[in-house]
């Protein structure tokens, strides 16, 4: 079992560069989310979708775009990293609105 | 938005002890949810309840809808237990989380 795959695991940027974070889910969950984590911080929503061409804000989205062409797939793209981005991304996923939530090993990324 | 708070935030204890770690909130919710994040960084979900009181193994996690407040408990601890434990609770009437700062615990053998 797969679960929720995230490419790449490490990545240095340097400012001003792109990107896009790979998330692959192979549990036919509607529910995709992708989470910052900050030290010291409790996890943050980036953007979050709830089936396949729906997706929605969460409360830090500024300099994220997403996509959901797929039930399976939820890329995250940064464009014009900025130091601030620095951080370790996850994505989730999820049944339905109160289901259990499966995570993905985390990127982590830092901009220079 | 639901606010959390988790308590304490960090714990050391002797292998072998009982623990407790609390979350407390302060909307009215359906599902509270624990989480436990590895020392190398991997989150995987402990559970998810809405009422009375869950077991798995040695994890005990218990929730008062009423006082808006939630254990986790953890029998004969083993450090292997050592990780973050993180409470997550929905915000009224959407599919957004809030996260608690996490409970960082150490067992010691």
């Amino acid at each position: 079992n797969a679960g929720v795959t995230q490419t790449p695991k490490f990545r240095i940027l340097k400012i001003g560069q792109s990107m896009t974070l790979q998330c692959a889910q192979d549990m036919n969950h509607n529910y995709m989310y992708w989470y910052r984590q900050d030290p010291g911080m409790g996890l943050k929503l980036i953007y979050y979708s709830v089936g396949a061409g729906i997706t929605d804000k969460g409360e830090v989205p500024n300099g994220y775009n997403v996509s959901r062409s797929t039930t399976e797939d939820f890329p995250l793209r940064l464009e014009l990293a900025a130091p601030s981005q620095t951080s370790v991304y996850f994505c989730a996923s999820s049944p339905g609105r109160q289901g259990p939530l499966h995570f993905g090993n985390g990127t982590r990324l830092t901009v220079t | 938005k639901n606010e959390v708070e988790q308590s304490p935030q960090n714990l050391t204890a002797q292998e072998g002890e009982f623990i407790t770690i609390n979350c407390s909130y302060s909307v009215g919710i359906s599902a509270l949810h624990w989480l436990q994040q590895h020392p190398g960084g991997g989150i995987v979900s402990l559970f998810m309840l809405s009422s009375g009181k869950k077991k798995h193994g040695r994890l005990i996690a218990t929730i008062n809808i009423q006082e808006k407040h939630s254990s986790l408990h953890i029998t004969a601890s083993h450090p292997r237990d050592s990780a973050v434990y993180i409470c997550a609770v929905p915000n009224f009437g959407n599919e957004k989380l809030t996260f608690g700062t996490g409970t960082r615990l150490t067992i010691i053998p």
